[in-house]
């Protein structure tokens, strides 16, 4: 039983591409994150959800727009894929303020070539 | 906007010896949170401390907050190879915002 999933793991795709990351989580949380990590482990928050609504909106290119359909749900959709955005993708949960932690999924590796 | 910085970057370290890792917020903190990341994967969640001058241990693991707040460490006594990774703190706000260190990247040689 995975607590939080993202789709797909690995994504490899060129300039300019349009592509999206899936996340869900079964934990019964009511608010989700999506953070990017780069090439030197520097773990940088981007958007946070709170019962589908945004609660978090870092500075991030308007090229993504997270999505939460419901509160299970958090996906993330990046336009005009540029090399820059080559990281992985983690998304995360937690029950409120998260007093017992983040709970992240696996990553998505993504490579823009 | 807020800071947290974590030192050192890199430890390597003989396995048995001890290993501490230190974090400091530009502000004064609700809570403190540390994680895991080994080689290849996710964060985990380790533990939260909110007491000013708490300290919480997990066997060989002792995590401080410091009086203010606004500092914290792990200090891992005698590693294991098991304990390869990267320790992240993650500093919280009253407004539920967590930002993460850069991370300690530990590497344990046999």
């Amino acid at each position: 039983d995975t607590a939080v999933s993202q789709t797909p793991k690995y994504l490899v795709t060129q300039m300019g591409n349009d592509k999206s990351i899936k996340c869900e989580q079964n934990l019964g949380h009511d608010t989700m994150y999506w953070y990017k990590q780069d090439s030197k482990k520097f773990l940088k928050i981007m958007f946070s959800y709170n019962n589908k609504e945004l609660i978090i909106n870092e500075t991030v290119p308007n090229r993504f727009s997270p999505k939460s359909p419901d509160k299970a749900h958090l996906n993330l959709h990046i336009n005009s894929l540029e090399l820059g955005d080559s990281a992985v993708y983690f998304c995360a949960s937690s029950q409120g303020q998260g007093a017992h932690g983040y709970t992240f999924g696996s990553g998505t590796r993504l490579t823009v070539v | 906007g807020q800071q947290v910085m974590q030192i050192p970057q890199y430890q390597h370290v003989q396995e048995g010896e001890d290993f501490t890792t230190y974090c400091n917020s530009s502000t004064t903190l609700s809570n403190i949170q540390w994680y895991k990341q080994r080689p290849g994967g996710h964060p985990v969640f380790l533990i939260q401390l909110v007491k000013s001058g708490e300290v919480k241990k997990q066997k060989r693991l002792t995590f401080q907050f410091g009086e203010a707040k606004k500092n914290s460490s792990l200090h891992i006594t005698a590693t294991q190879t098991t304990d390869v990774g990267t320790y992240f703190c993650a500093g919280g706000t009253s407004y539920g915002k967590l930002t993460f260190g850069q991370g300690t990247i530990l590497t344990v040689h046999p």
